[in-house]
This record gives C-alpha cells, structure tokens and sequence, in this order.
C-alpha cells in the first residue's frame, strides 16, 4: 500500500524567508510523486510532479522538490515566499500504471506568509 | 474551455433528500474519479471509473452510487443525505501515456441541513 506523511500541519514563514514542506512516502512500487496547491476555497492546482526523470523538479510560481530515495522524501522548497504563495498544501503518491492508478494524498500543509 | 467541469458548484439541501452532481472532461482521458475533501481538509478518494467501468470503490456507504454513461461522464448520485455528507467533492481525471496527469475539477461543497 502507498501513503505519504505529511511532516507540520501549519507551518508559517516570513516574506522572503525559506519555504520548506516536508512529504515522506511509502510505496511498494517506484513511486510517482505529486504536490498540490489549494487556495481558500478554490480547487487543486498542480505544483509539480516526480515520473522518476530527474530528481530535481521543478514546478510553477518558483517551487521545487527534491526526490530522495534513501530518506524516502519529496519536500517542497521554495527560496524566497509571496504573500500570495499563502495556501494549503498538499503532497500526494500514485501507482500511475499500476492496478488502480489511485492518487492517495497526505494530510496537508498550511502554509502562512508573515508580512 | 473548463477541462473538468463539475454542477453545481454549490447545493445545500436537508437530511434525507436524494441529490445528484455530475462531472464531464473534455480531455480526452479515460480514467475518472471521486474524491472527497472533509472539514480537516482530508481529501479520500471514493470512486474510480476506467472507460466506464469501476475499478475502486473505497468503502463508501451504498448511498453514494456513481454512475458514468461515457468515459467524459462520470455523476454522483447520493441518497438519503445525512449531515455528515456536508465535504467538498471533486471530480478528477488521469491521462494514460508515459507522463502521468490528474487533472481536478472545481469542486462542488455540499452542505447537509
């Protein structure tokens, strides 16, 4: 079975300070591996994802992630944050191709931009 | 174009109605699905159609009956509405190929009264 955790319900930085979401999977299979943007009451936005290309992905408004298999991790990095990056956050895994091609997703992050 | 389109947007009703939302892609996709987003925010998958036929039913309550009369259909209907069926519910789809895609509709938040 696949799931991912998801380290920090809120987390709450300054404008222009690191932005660091943490996500560690769990998966039988290689994993595809997804992050999710939901602004207040609003849908989801697809940040970026890992298909097991390179381990470094970059995704849209200056975020990133890093796939590292030994720490079984994906977090979400972004160097510098906006008042508008302010969102919930979301990190999930797929079996893409396999049996079900289910996207199971973590618990969320809330993220708060302080001016 | 809207890719995926869910209505209505937003349908508050009383216990025990019967209430239906329905969900069309236009992508082209041939995998859709059903997932439900409670007041924590926890997002659940609930259902998954391959060109029309189930393939995860995840212990939703035989109140929920989803129903998908092409692979760019896929509706929810919900009967005997109870309050703890008050979520936000999206609909979704997923390309086939070597890239794998899930694309989300809107949502529709559904309050039970």
């Amino acid at each position: 079975a696949q799931s991912v955790t998801q380290l920090g319900s809120h987390v709450s930085v300054s404008e222009g300070a690191l932005v660091l979401l943490r996500c560690n999977y769990s998966s039988s299979v290689p994993p595809y591996l997804f992050w999710y943007v939901q602004y207040p009451n609003q849908g989801l936005q697809l940040l970026l994802k890992y298909t097991s290309a390179a381990t470094l992905v970059k995704g849209i408004n200056g975020f990133e992630a890093e796939f590292k298999k030994s720490e079984t991790s994906f977090h979400l990095t972004k160097p510098s944050a906006h008042m508008s990056d302010a969102a919930e956050y979301f990190c999930a895994v797929s079996d893409y191709g396999g049996a079900t091609n289910k996207l199971i997703f973590g618990t969320g992050t809330l993220l708060a931009v302080q001016p | 174009d809207t890719a995926v389109s869910q209505t209505p947007k937003y349908l508050v009703t009383q216990m025990g109605n019967d209430k239906s939302i329905k969900c069309e892609q236009n992508l082209g996709h041939d995998t859709m699905y059903w997932y439900k987003q409670d007041s924590k925010k926890f997002l659940k998958i609930m259902f998954s159609y391959n060109n029309k036929e189930l393939i995860i039913n995840e212990t939703v309550p035989n109140r929920f009956s989803p129903k998908s009369p092409d692979k760019a259909h896929l509706n929810l209907h919900i009967n005997s509405l109870e309050l703890g069926d008050s979520a936000v519910y999206f609909c979704a789809s997923s390309q086939g190929g070597l890239s794998p895609g899930y694309t989300f509709g809107s949502g529709t938040r559904l309050t039970v009264v």
